[in-house]
């Protein structure tokens, strides 16, 4: 079966490093999303992209990265970690081409900065 | 500003009856579609239903239905026959269709526990 796959699903790092988070998804499809995930705040956007080589900012894209250089992958890179970034972070996909366009998440993965 | 607005506060139901949670939205689009996701104690999130603003019939998937008030920018899901596995937080989504906009706006979200 198709599906959307996050590593690690716990991290736990320190302030100041660089930290990647991988998404990789077997469905195709073409729009793939970034959003965390805070008590308080509900799911946040923080990176997006509708196709390879297109990447495009959230709402909370400061000291975020990410490179689209397939379909599958979009990983998620934190320059510079700070405990402000401590979350759960979810990928999701959908097909831009079929139906309403419900967003298919990823099992998260929770980032701890120390 | 917010796009979608949940603010009840935590919700407590018992087994078998129906819960309503509210969802507010705003936007000047007039394409737009509305969603609705379950999030249990285990992380994952699972959707349950789809609205778009031209379909003239309220969503309907199983036990759950959308009731859509159009011109009040509402769009409260209805969970009927509570159930223990209903469990879990809820959140309320939009899609604005214009200018090919493929992002999904969530709300904060609702929390509703399942009481024998």
């Amino acid at each position: 079966d198709a599906e959307i796959t996050q590593s690690p699903r716990h991290k736990i790092t320190e302030t100041g490093r660089q930290v990647t988070l991988a998404c990789h998804q077997t469905w195709n499809h073409n729009n793939m999303f970034w959003y965390r995930q805070d008590l308080g705040h509900g799911l946040r956007l923080i990176h997006y992209s509708y196709g390879v080589q297109d990447t495009n900012k959230g709402e909370v894209s400061d000291g975020y990265s990410v490179s689209r250089s397939n379909t599958e992958d979009l990983p998620l890179t934190l320059e510079s970690a700070a405990s402000s970034q401590t979350s759960v972070y979810f990928c999701a996909s959908r097909d831009s081409r079929e139906g309403p366009g419900e967003l298919f998440f990823g099992e998260g993965s929770r980032l701890t900065v120390l | 500003a917010q796009k979608i607005t949940q603010t009840q506060p935590g919700m407590f139901v018992q087994e078998k009856e129906a819960v309503t949670l509210d969802c507010t939205y705003d936007t000047s689009d007039q394409s737009y579609g509305l969603f609705w996701y379950k999030q249990p104690s285990s992380g994952e999130m699972i959707f349950l239903i789809y609205q778009g603003s031209y379909d003239e019939q309220n969503a309907t998937e199983g036990r759950y239905s959308l009731n859509f008030q159009k011109a009040r920018k509402s769009a409260n899901l209805v969970i009927s026959a509570s159930q223990l596995g209903d469990s879990a937080m809820y959140f309320c989504a939009m899609r604005e269709f214009s200018y090919g906009n493929n992002r999904l706006a969530f709300g904060k979200g609702n929390q509703v526990v399942v009481i024998p």
